[in-house]
């Protein structure tokens, strides 16, 4: 079953902009991820926050947990045409079930 | 080096047949997996196997089986393809499930095409 919902679904946002990707799920979770995807290629693995994080930084990503509303969100700051990319976020429910994913944010970076 | 790898990257076959995808990872993880991307990017989950169980989504198609030869290995048969088959399936990996805080390395898909 889906549990992730990204918004927006598109987004296209103009280089050295910030992007905002956001994610709400459904049932508690152990941790969060966000992954990339670029276009005909597999998903890579960004950053994990869990359940009891309510922020964290990588590089120029950064992202935000609040359990209490069951949503996330991820903000790449200072965007470059190579950040195009689909996103996705998926949660890990605390069980030994496989990772749940959203249906996703395409993301373009318009040099 | 490639962590997750996975063989064919394209697939075009006839309605009826059967085939396989072969997935091999060399990271030492314990737990392999496979899923489905249908045109929309939506990602399914069909089935997860370490070497203890097998998790497999009920709404998977009994056509479909997974078979590991070993741990580094999790292939993907099916049987008597249709149309509504087509879409990419990757492989992933990851040492004992998400829960220990490692996130999945995925393969680069294999594009299933049934004509």
């Amino acid at each position: 079953s889906q549990q992730g919902e990204e918004d927006p679904q598109a987004l296209s946002i103009q280089e050295g902009e910030n992007a905002t990707m956001n994610c709400s799920y459904k049932t508690s979770i152990n941790n969060l991820q966000w992954y990339r995807q670029n276009s005909g290629r597999g998903l890579v693995h960004l950053i994990l926050i869990r359940s009891n994080e309510r922020e964290k930084h990588s590089g120029r990503l950064r992202v935000t947990l609040d359990t209490s509303k069951k949503s996330s969100s991820l903000l790449i700051t200072a965007s470059r045409a190579a950040d195009t990319a689909s996103y996705f976020c998926a949660t890990d429910d605390s069980g030994n079930t496989p990772l749940v994913f959203g249906k996703g944010t395409r993301l373009s970076v318009i040099a | 080096d490639t962590a997750v790898s996975q063989t064919p990257k394209y697939l075009v076959t006839q309605m009826g047949n059967d085939k396989s995808i072969k997935c091999e990872q060399n990271l030492g993880h314990d737990t392999m997996y496979w899923y489905k991307q249908d045109s929309k990017k939506f990602l399914k989950i069909m089935f997860s196997y370490n070497n203890k169980e097998l998790i497999i989504n009920e709404t998977v198609p009994n056509r479909f089986s997974p078979k590991s030869p070993d741990k580094a290995h999790l292939n993907l048969h099916i049987n008597s393809l249709e149309l509504g088959d087509s879409a990419v399936y990757f492989c992933a990996s990851s040492q004992d499930g998400a829960h220990y805080g490692y996130g999945y390395t995925f393969g680069s898909g294999t594009r299933l095409t049934v004509v």
